[in-house]
């Protein structure tokens, strides 16, 4: 089967610097996508990672180790509007869907 | 317009009623997904078309649920004899090519059954 793990809520302070992880489960991998999703809107595209290591863009990086199943997404210098919930996503074993986490509620306290 | 563009963005159904969720998504995108997200939730897959072809609805919860995409472009998701267990967000996503890619998300319809 398939599986995705990640915080369901985290709480940062604006300025500082907060990890969110996740963990995944599958039979064949495709690479490890990050969305982002404010409430009541449409989840946005952050980053995608085939490759182990670390990818920055800006404020946000995203890490990828294939051998642990593990990913985490960085974001830095926060600001409030990064309140928003975080989806780890990947590819639907044998299909061509994402499969998404629950997502992790990020709060940005100031 | 540029993005995927979803309507109605607010529906109130009473339990037994039909509705019908319309998706327009990006020009030219070949594939159509419909996820439905209940609130605190991630997305959950529903359906997926290519063109105007579908090739997977394995997601689709009961047979009350019904989608259809017959000129490859705009899409609607009919849900017959709602129930309140219906009650969620349904997006609507468009990616470029066949390859899972980067998804374009709308906005959702919000369907509340009562």
């Amino acid at each position: 089967g398939q599986n995705i793990d990640q915080p369901t809520e985290m709480t940062a302070t604006e300025g500082a610097i907060v990890q969110i992880n996740c963990t995944y489960q599958t039979s064949g991998f495709n690479g490890l996508f990050w969305y982002q999703q404010h409430a009541g809107e449409a989840p946005t595209f952050l980053s995608y990672n085939v490759l182990d290591g670390l990818e920055e863009k800006g404020r946000f990086s995203s890490f990828l180790s294939r051998s642990k199943g593990y990913s985490y997404l960085l974001l830095k210098e926060l600001q409030m509007k990064d309140s928003a919930s975080y989806l780890c996503a990947a590819p639907q074993t044998g299909a061509n869907n994402l499969f998404f986490g629950t997502g992790t509620r990020l709060t940005v306290i100031p | 317009g540029a993005g995927v563009s979803q309507s109605p963005r607010y529906k109130v159904a009473k339990r037994g009623q039909d509705v019908a969720l319309r998706c327009d998504p990006i020009s030219g995108h070949v594939s159509l997904f419909w996820y439905q997200q209940a609130l605190g939730q991630g997305p959950e897959f529903l359906t997926y078309f290519q063109n105007e072809a579908q090739l997977d609805k394995s997601g689709l919860p009961s047979d009350r649920f019904f989608a259809e995409r017959p000129e490859g472009s705009v899409s609607t998701l009919k849900i017959q004899r709602t129930q309140q267990e219906d009650s969620a967000v349904y997006l609507c996503a468009s990616s470029l090519d066949t390859n899972t890619g980067e998804l374009f998300f709308g906005e959702g319809s919000r369907l509340t059954v009562l």
